[in-house]
């Protein structure tokens, strides 16, 4: 079975500081990996994917993640924090026809 | 546009007045899925689907049902709804495991 475990429920940082989310997962077969984003009311966007190719991905607003087999995880990451960056982030996995599986979610704050 | 459609992004009921949250897509995608998402639990799966006629229960399918007797559409049933079932609901479309799902607005639902 998949799963995956965010670190930290909430991240704060400071604008323009780098933000780093953790993302860990458990899976039997390569992994497809991605990172959502949920700004408030809203539903969940995709900012990301790994699917094998290249182990370092570039997402949409100045996020990227890099894939790590040996550690089985794969982190977001971006250089410097914007204030609309603020929002809820998910981190999921899914392989081999199985279904996307979440985390729970990790909440970021970004302080002026 | 491409898009998944869910409908109503509203409702409040009374328990076990039976109700069916509908989801619609129009991108040919041959995975749906619904989720629902509880503060500190993330979004977990309620059921999903990946051909038409074919599901699957997810993590958390008791009190829900599902059908899916076209390609574009995967409404979600509740026959007798529970003041647990109070939730924000979300369905989601995809081309396949590899390609990360597209998620409507959301439906929030308040059993009472």
């Amino acid at each position: 079975a998949q799963s995956v475990t965010q670190l930290g429920s909430h991240v704060s940082v400071s604008e323009g500081a780098l933000v780093l989310l953790r993302c860990n997962y458990s899976s039997s077969v390569p992994p497809y990996l991605f990172w959502y984003v949920q700004y408030p009311n809203q539903g969940l966007q995709l900012l990301l994917k790994y699917t094998s190719a290249a182990t370092l991905v570039k997402g949409i607003n100045g996020f990227e993640a890099e894939f790590k087999k040996s550690e089985t995880s794969f982190h977001l990451t971006k250089p410097s924090a914007h204030m609309s960056d603020a929002a809820e982030y998910f981190c999921a996995v899914s392989s081999g026809n199985t279904p996307l599986v979440f985390g729970k979610g990790t909440r970021l704050s970004v302080i002026a | 546009e491409a898009q998944v459609t869910q409908n109503p992004r509203y409702l409040i009921t009374v328990t076990g007045k039976k109700l069916t949250v509908t989801c619609s897509q129009n991108m040919n995608h041959e995975y749906m899925s619904w989720y629902r998402q509880d503060p500190g639990l993330g979004l977990r799966q309620i059921y999903y689907s990946m051909n038409v006629e074919v599901t699957d229960k997810g993590d958390v399918p008791e009190g829900y049902k599902v059908s899916r007797k076209e390609k574009r559409n995967f409404p979600l049933i509740l026959e007798s709804p529970s003041p647990n079932q109070t939730s924000l609901y979300f369905c989601a479309s995809s081309l396949s495991d590899r390609h990360g799902y597209t998620f409507g607005s959301g439906t929030r639902l308040t059993v009472v």
